[in-house]
Parts: C-alpha cells; sequence; structure tokens
C-alpha cells in the first residue's frame, strides 16, 4: 500500500540545522509532486514546501524561503527538507504529503516527525 | 498574503448534516481540497478539486463552491466524523491552508 515514512526530527538549539527524509513506497514516487506541511502543537496546519515530480519546480511558504531547502531523489523513492538557522517558530510536526492528480492536493500523508527547536 | 477563512468551531447531531464553509478572495477561481484530522492522528484527505471524493471516503462526505466559498457537508454526521477540519487552495505556486474547524457532533 501507498506509504509515506518521515524520520529525521528532534530536539536542536536555534541557529541550527536538521535534515528530515520521507522514504516513499507503494507508488511510483518520480511520477508525483510532493509537500511538507508542519502543525505547530495546538495548531493548524501550515504548508511548508512543495516539489514538483522531476524536482524541476519548488515553491515555499514566505516563513522559510531562504532557510528551507526541499529536495528529492527519485532514484531513492525519498524526499528531503533541509532546514537551516532553525528558530523557536519554526517547533512542529513536519508532515510529507503525496500531491495527487491534481497537484496541490495531497491525497497521503506519513506519520509526522517532531522538531522540537529550544534552547 | 492569500488566506482562508473557517469557522473555528461547528456542532452537529448524530444523524444531522453539518456544513463548514472557507471562504476566501480567490476560491472562485481555485480549487479547493478538505482535510480531516483526527486527533492525534495525520491529515486525511476527504474531498479535493471542490467536489472530487477520494476512493475510501464515505458518500456521506461532500463537497461545493459557489463565489468565494467552498463548502464540506457532511449528511447523516456520525460519531467517528468528530475531528478538525481544513480546507486548503493555491495561488502562484503556493499553498495556503484554512484555521481549522473543529466539528462536534454531541
Amino acid at each position: 500500500q501507498v506509504q509515506l515514512v518521515e524520520s529525521g526530527g528532534g530536539v536542536v538549539q536555534p541557529g541550527r540545522s536538521l535534515r528530515l527524509s520521507c522514504a516513499a513506497s507503494g507508488f511510483t514516487f518520480r511520477n508525483y509532486a510532493m509537500h511538507w506541511v508542519r502543525q505547530a502543537p495546538g495548531r493548524g496546519l501550515e504548508w511548508v514546501a512543495l516539489i514538483w515530480y522531476d524536482g524541476g519546480n519548488k515553491y515555499y511558504a514566505e516563513s522559510v524561503k531562504g532557510r528551507f531547502t526541499i529536495s528529492r531523489d527519485n532514484s531513492k523513492n525519498t524526499l528531503y527538507l533541509q532546514m537551516n538557522s532553525l528558530r523557536a517558530e519554526d517547533t512542529a510536526v513536519y508532515y510529507c504529503a503525496k500531491g495527487g492528480e491534481w497537484v496541490y492536493n495531497m491525497d497521503v500523508w506519513g506519520q509526522g516527525t517532531t522538531v522540537t527547536v529550544t534552547s | 498574503s492569500y488566506e482562508l477563512s473557517q469557522p473555528p468551531s461547528v456542532s452537529v447531531s448524530p444523524g444531522q448534516t453539518a456544513s463548514i464553509t472557507c471562504s476566501g478572495g480567490k476560491l472562485g477561481d481555485k480549487y479547493a481540497s478538505w482535510y480531516q484530522q483526527k486527533a492525534g492522528q495525520s491529515p486525511v484527505s476527504v474531498i479535493y478539486q471542490d467536489t472530487k471524493r477520494p476512493s475510501g471516503i464515505p458518500e456521506r462526505f461532500s463537497g461545493s463552491s459557489s463565489g468565494n466559498t467552498a463548502t464540506l457537508t457532511i449528511s447523516g454526521t456520525q460519531a467517528m466524523d468528530e475531528a478538525d477540519y481544513f480546507c486548503q487552495s493555491w495561488d502562484s505556486g503556493t499553498v495556503v491552508f484554512g484555521g481549522g474547524t473543529k466539528l462536534t457532533v454531541l
């Protein structure tokens, strides 16, 4: 079955970096756009980034632009999120999500990985 | 920046119809999606492209859009439908979520 498994979360100090991974299985990864979405404790969903199926186009939320980089390795069926210059407000559960037949719909979500930025 | 507005909470009695609205200036030109998130779980897509229902989603979930408002309707609401619901759309390559609506089934 279609599955997304995030990893790489943890506790990190402000200003430091972290790289999240999302391992995909059960579908042809290289054919679909992928998203990162986060959810701060007790808050709603916040879209973070989108990457086209071939990595040719990338889009970011204003709140992370210039600090976060989305990428993918289609040979490894893996999505990444490189997070630099982390801030306390980046503390959240980070989900990867598969774009659907309409790229802006997220039809499958992972279980999430928690990032805590604290000194 | 583009924003989507949802009511913070909606209450419904079991078996009744629940409607959750999502308002945004560009919804008249853009598709909307809806996600259900139960406590402690990941979101699940329940409606996409305004009216389409993913496989496995019960028929009691439906979506509509008129003008700058998208609506998620749950007919014959069940206790298991109690959850947070988020609308979502896009503009200029970026994605935006509404603030979410907590559906309580009383």
